[in-house]
């Protein structure tokens, strides 16, 4: 089975430009985790969706950041505008709450890094 | 605010050495997580322990869940250049499938 997909794997910007993370979860799962990682803040929850629907967007820096889930199998993460501090490894994370699986565990994509100029 | 704290925050060490990675919270989890992270991957995880005591071994890998549900440890005997990586800590039982994640223990296994 696929496993979680992001892309683009890398990108680099322009401060003031805008940039849109794209994320693919894993079929089937119903919870989609957006995180960004830096060496000096660690692993940070951004916001995370159930069923689509955004639970809570508490760790979203800003209003320059924003995420939307369409559908089941599509989320994306955008910036818009860009600045240098945004620069940072973004991933997507998915989990189910199938009761065959095991509940809370989080599949990671492998991360879009992010460098803006 | 549930908060894990990891300790040390890095470790670099020869092969073929112990080394014990901690995780502490004041707060109780119904589970605890454990997730290593490659170089240029996401986290990938390892090992979940949810009774509290419980001790689960991967290989050379020997996770402990504390009896108060309040931290663990990770312990890796004969290390070798594989282990590599960061090793993160994640306590569960939160809202909607969250996870808190601790800081991150980075580890280098030198030949």
């Amino acid at each position: 089975d696929a496993g979680v997909i992001q892309s683009p794997r890398h990108e680099v910007t322009e401060m003031g430009q805008e940039v849109t993370l794209r994320c693919k979860p894993i079929s089937g799962h119903d919870y989609l985790f957006w995180y960004r990682q830096t060496m000096m803040r660690g692993l940070e929850l951004l916001i995370y969706f159930n069923n689509n629907v955004p639970i809570d967007d508490s760790g979203m820096p800003e209003d320059r950041f924003s995420a939307k889930m369409p559908n089941a199998s599509f989320s994306t993460l955008k910036i818009q505008p860009s600045e240098p501090r945004d620069s940072a490894v973004y991933f997507c994370a998915s989990s189910s709450t199938n009761k065959w699986t095991s509940r809370e565990t989080q599949y990671f994509g492998p991360g879009t890094r992010l460098l803006v100029l | 605010t549930q908060l894990l704290e990891q300790s040390p925050q890095f470790l670099s060490i020869q092969e073929g050495e112990n080394l014990t990675v901690y995780c502490n919270s004041s707060s109780v989890f119904s589970s605890l997580q454990w997730y290593r992270q490659e170089p240029g991957e996401g986290p990938v995880l390892l090992v979940t322990v949810v009774t509290g005591g419980e001790v689960k071994k991967l290989k050379r890998l020997t996770f402990q869940f504390g009896d108060a549900r309040k931290d663990s440890s990770l312990h890796i005997t004969a290390a070798q250049p594989g282990d590599t990586g960061l090793y993160l800590c994640a306590g569960g039982g939160n809202a909607g499938n969250m996870l808190t994640f601790g800081g991150g223990t980075r580890l280098m296994v030198k030949p």
